[in-house]
């Protein structure tokens, strides 16, 4: 088992939609939990943390669920510049690298 | 402020060749990672240096690859006796403090062997 899993997608929606992604990890002692965005050739982004008691930033939505090992990422009203790879990023403690995902592909259709 | 530099922003090189990638972190980050991506491919780890920590080196695929970090500031990665399969983008990150804070990611090298 991978230590952060993702559906690969791509995920086609139209303009407006609301779409959730979700990201699985193994390690239970994970401490710290991320969403990256990636642009076509571009490098990766930050686009918010994950809090445990879940946190918003505008049309985006992080959610944490320990007893079940997931992170999930919602947009909502999807914009056509949302189209992206949504990148799922762990961080078991002591000091030890991030553990990243392949991500999800999402593409926002006219 | 400046973000992260890399250079060459691009590389082409025959088999067999050495190359050498260079990564500028942010300044004061004492957090600094070597990343591969192929083309449509997720985020490969290579290293990471941490402080004066020993570097984490279980993501180097080959021992033709090293890398080092000089003065806990810049970065070079270095591949000798380039294959094909090298071909990739080579990204860098920095991050200011332990290993769980934010990353932050130059515009990457993109490398090809002929």
């Amino acid at each position: 088992r991978k230590e952060v899993e993702q559906d690969p997608g791509p995920f086609n929606v139209p303009e407006g939609a609301t779409v959730a992604f979700n990201c699985t990890y193994s390690n239970s002692a994970s401490q710290s939990f991320f969403w990256y965005r990636q642009d076509c050739r571009k490098e990766p982004k930050l686009l918010m943390s994950v809090y445990s008691s879940g946190n918003e930033d505008g049309r985006f939505t992080a959610q944490l669920n320990r007893a079940s090992q997931y992170i999930s990422l919602l947009i909502r009203d999807s914009k056509l510049s949302d189209s992206a790879t949504y990148l799922c990023v762990v961080y078991a403690g002591n000091n030890r690298k991030l553990i990243w995902g392949l991500g999800t592909s999402l593409a926002v259709n006219p | 402020g400046a973000g992260v530099s890399q250079s060459p922003s691009n590389k082409v090189t025959e088999k067999g060749k050495d190359v050498e990638l260079r990564c500028d972190p942010i300044s004061g980050h004492t957090a600094l990672y070597w990343y591969r991506q192929s083309l449509g491919q997720g985020l490969e780890f290579l290293i990471y240096f941490q402080g004066n920590s020993a570097p984490d080196k279980s993501g180097l695929p080959s021992d033709r690859f090293s890398a080092e970090r000089t003065g806990g500031s810049v970065s070079t990665l270095t591949i000798q006796r380039t294959q094909q399969e090298d071909s990739a983008v080579y990204l860098c990150a920095s991050s200011p403090g332990l290993a769980g804070t934010t990353q932050y990611f130059g515009p990457g090298t993109r490398l090809l062997v002929l």
